[in-house]
């Protein structure tokens, strides 16, 4: 079975702080994902990736950053946390390719910033 | 750009009933994928049941079938026998096979189901 492990499962930072939120997957997996988890707004995209050091912006990437330089992990990086960007935060991995392939998604990141 | 809807928020079923999640999507594409992710309660997201567009069979994983409607450009997901496990939230979701090879997924808002015992 594919493994998506996300560092924390529950993380409290500070206003202003930067907070580095890490996924390592196991299945050799070319495209990893970063996600925001919000009632009411689904999954919406941050960044993803889909090559080592390749990214590109997805959806909402204002305010994030994120790094791949290795292909098994990818971390997102907020650089300077505000509390609008208190949410769960998911990160998912899939194969290449042009078929049906599933993304396997994490355990999830929920995110406080006081 | 393609979006895409779910326009129950939350849904209620009775053990061993039947109910049906509704999904609807836009695009102007006419070949594509489309799937159903299950979010049980603080546990991983896990893939359902998927189904390709140029496919007319209706895809179906035991309890769990799809009816696609592509001229409707609907979605929906049946999920017979109702079970305690079923609780969780669903999510449909679509991607384009024009994306090229990064496999993006567009998802919906989601819809919270509870299981009445």
């Amino acid at each position: 079975d594919v493994k998506v492990t996300q560092s924390s499962r529950y993380l409290v930072k500070r206003t202003g702080e930067k907070v580095f939120l890490e996924c390592v997957q196991d299945m050799d997996h070319e495209n990893m994902f970063w996600y925001r988890q919000d009632p009411g707004l689904g999954l919406r995209l941050i960044y993803f990736s889909y090559d080592v050091k390749m990214k590109e912006k997805g959806d909402i990437p204002e305010g994030y950053s994120v790094s791949r330089e290795k292909k098994e992990r990818f971390s997102l990086i907020l650089e300077s946390a505000s509390t609008n960007q208190t949410s769960m935060y998911l990160c998912a991995s899939s194969r290449s390719g042009f078929g049906n392939q599933p993304q396997h998604f994490g355990d999830g990141t929920r995110l406080s910033i006081l | 750009a393609q979006t895409v809807t779910q326009s129950q928020p939350e849904m209620s079923v009775q053990e061993a009933e039947t109910v049906t999640l509704s999904c609807t999507y836009d695009t102007s594409e006419s070949d594509y994928y489309l799937f159903w992710y299950k979010q049980p309660p603080s546990r991983q997201m896990i893939l359902v049941i998927r189904q390709e567009a140029y496919k007319q069979q209706n895809a179906t994983e035991n309890r769990f079938s799809v009816n696609f409607q592509k001229a409707a450009k609907s979605f929906s997901l049946k999920i017979s026998d109702s079970q305690l496990g079923d609780a969780a939230m669903y999510f449909c979701a679509y991607r384009s096979v024009y994306g090229g090879a990064t496999n993006k997924l567009i998802f919906g808002t989601g819809t919270l189901l509870a299981v009445q015992p």
